[in-house]
């Protein structure tokens, strides 16, 4: 059974840094691709980055490109996502999902929020 | 910068049919943007629905379907049921590893 755990959210103040994690279990970590989305409060769901089962490929929106940084280590089963120079609008939860058939994200962890204020 | 819409709200009365669509701002929808849909209660994670255009995901009833309709991609629920109000997304994959999800539709079913 697919399990995903992110982690690693809180408050943090604008132009800080904060690292996410999603801890992986119940399939090989290794053989797929991870994407995370994100949430703001009220708002519809934004994808923000996805990297391949090896992470030789990275992809960003353009609103965190430059900024977020994606990364995995599949000795640990774990993927990550590197915040920096966070903004007011940045505040969201934080979903990881895996890399389904077709580009789509077939399992989802429950989220980790990030607020950035002041 | 591309734009992916979905209907804001929708209503459907119990037993009723109805489809929601996935458009792009510029071009239509393909199986080639890999459409696939999510269902999203207030509180939870998503849940994946279809992915491939018309795929459903294990688990999800048949009720719901994938297609492409016109220049759109379209999920339609045969049979709604009071536990279908939720929030529906639809994704798709434009360009080089990029995925653009659509600003959701808000289902009633009443």
């Amino acid at each position: 059974q697919v399990h995903l755990v992110e982690s690693g959210g809180g408050v943090v103040q604008p132009g800080r840094s904060l690292r996410l994690s999603c801890a992986a279990s119940g399939f090989t970590f290794s053989g797929y691709g991870m994407h995370w989305v994100r949430q703001a409060p009220g708002k519809g769901l934004e994808w923000v980055a996805l990297i391949w089962s090896d992470g030789s490929n990275k992809y960003y929106a353009d609103s965190v490109k430059g900024r977020f940084t994606i990364s995995r280590d599949n000795s640990k089963n774990t993927l990550y996502l590197q915040l920096n120079s966070l903004r007011a609008e940045d505040t969201a939860v934080y979903y990881c999902a895996r890399l389904g058939s077709g580009w789509s994200l077939d399992n989802w962890g429950q989220g980790t929020l990030v607020t950035v204020s002041s | 910068q591309t734009v992916v819409t979905q209907e804001p709200s929708f209503s459907v009365s119990p037993g009723g049919t109805v489809t929601l669509t996935c458009g792009l701002s510029s071009g239509s929808v393909s199986t080639s943007h890999y459409p696939s849909w999510y269902q999203q209660t207030p509180g939870q994670a998503p849940r994946t629905l279809i992915y491939n255009t018309n795929t459903r995901s294990s688990g999800v009833p048949d009720r719901f379907s994938g297609s492409i309709l016109g220049n759109k991609a379209a999920l339609t629920i045969t049979g709604a049921q009071a536990d279908d109000d939720s929030d529906y997304y639809c994704v798709l994959f434009v360009d080089g590893g990029i995925s653009v999800f659509g600003g959701g539709t808000k289902l009633t079913v009443l």
